[in-house]
């Protein structure tokens, strides 16, 4: 069946260093990949998106790389802050030209001082 | 831009009732929205596809007499939870994107949570 899964359930860095976030999907379809991050008691919130004709993609200090050959996704922020720390989701488009999502099961960052 | 709304952002109610949650899309028209479910320390989960006009798709394992759906306007989508139960509590999500979107983004409401007694 579709999965989208994350290799870390939490993840704590120092601050100012780099974190990197990973997850792994199962359906070869999947066409679209986004990052959202969540915190406490709110919605989603996007943070970057690649699709797949595209192997990274860089936007304000955050980078997603996409991996097709073995279904992997990943999420590097750059200099992590305090205001970084939240849950992150990897979601993807449960097949190609969808508009449905597949959520991953989410990484608690966690950032220390 | 590409502002979604959520209405009540909370909501606690006895067992037996129905809660009515609206999405609304600010200043765009959405002819789809999605509802989504999240349990706590939990990802989301889709519950349904709703299209402006016509009636919703709800995924497998998702009771569409509990969960009524109606997307009567391209910025109204409303999620009734009928005959509540404390199983039901949970936080619900709508998000929705923009017709002629040529990408596949959707922009996600602060969400609901419902607590049910």
């Amino acid at each position: 069946g579709e999965n989208v899964g994350l290799h870390l359930p939490t993840l704590s860095v120092q601050e100012g260093d780099n974190s990197i976030i990973n997850c792994a999907y199962s359906n070869s379809a999947s066409d679209y990949f986004i990052w959202y991050k969540q915190e406490s008691g709110k919605g989603p919130q996007f943070i970057i998106d690649i699709r797949s004709n595209m192997d990274k993609r860089q936007g304000q200090r955050v980078t997603v790389l996409l991996n097709k050959t073995v279904k992997h996704l990943s999420l590097q922020i750059a200099a992590t802050q305090p205001g970084d720390s939240a849950v992150y989701f990897c979601a993807a488009t449960m097949n190609s030209g969808t508009y449905k999502y597949i959520f991953g099961t989410g990484t608690r960052l966690k950032v220390l001082a | 831009g590409a502002v979604v709304s959520q209405h009540p952002s909370w909501v606690i109610c006895k067992s037996g009732t129905s809660v009515k949650i609206e999405c609304r899309s600010l200043d765009f028209q959405a002819t789809t929205m999605f509802w989504y479910r999240q349990f706590p320390k939990q990802s989301l989960m889709l519950m349904a596809t709703s299209n402006e006009g016509s009636k919703a798709t709800y995924e497998q394992g998702v009771e569409k007499d509990k969960f009524l759906i109606n997307h009567a306007s391209l910025t109204l989508s409303t999620l009734t939870v009928t005959s509540a139960h404390p199983e039901d509590s949970s936080f619900y999500i709508c998000s929705a994107r923009a017709p002629g979107d040529s990408g596949s983004e959707q922009f996600f409401g602060p969400g609901t949570r419902l607590t049910v007694l």
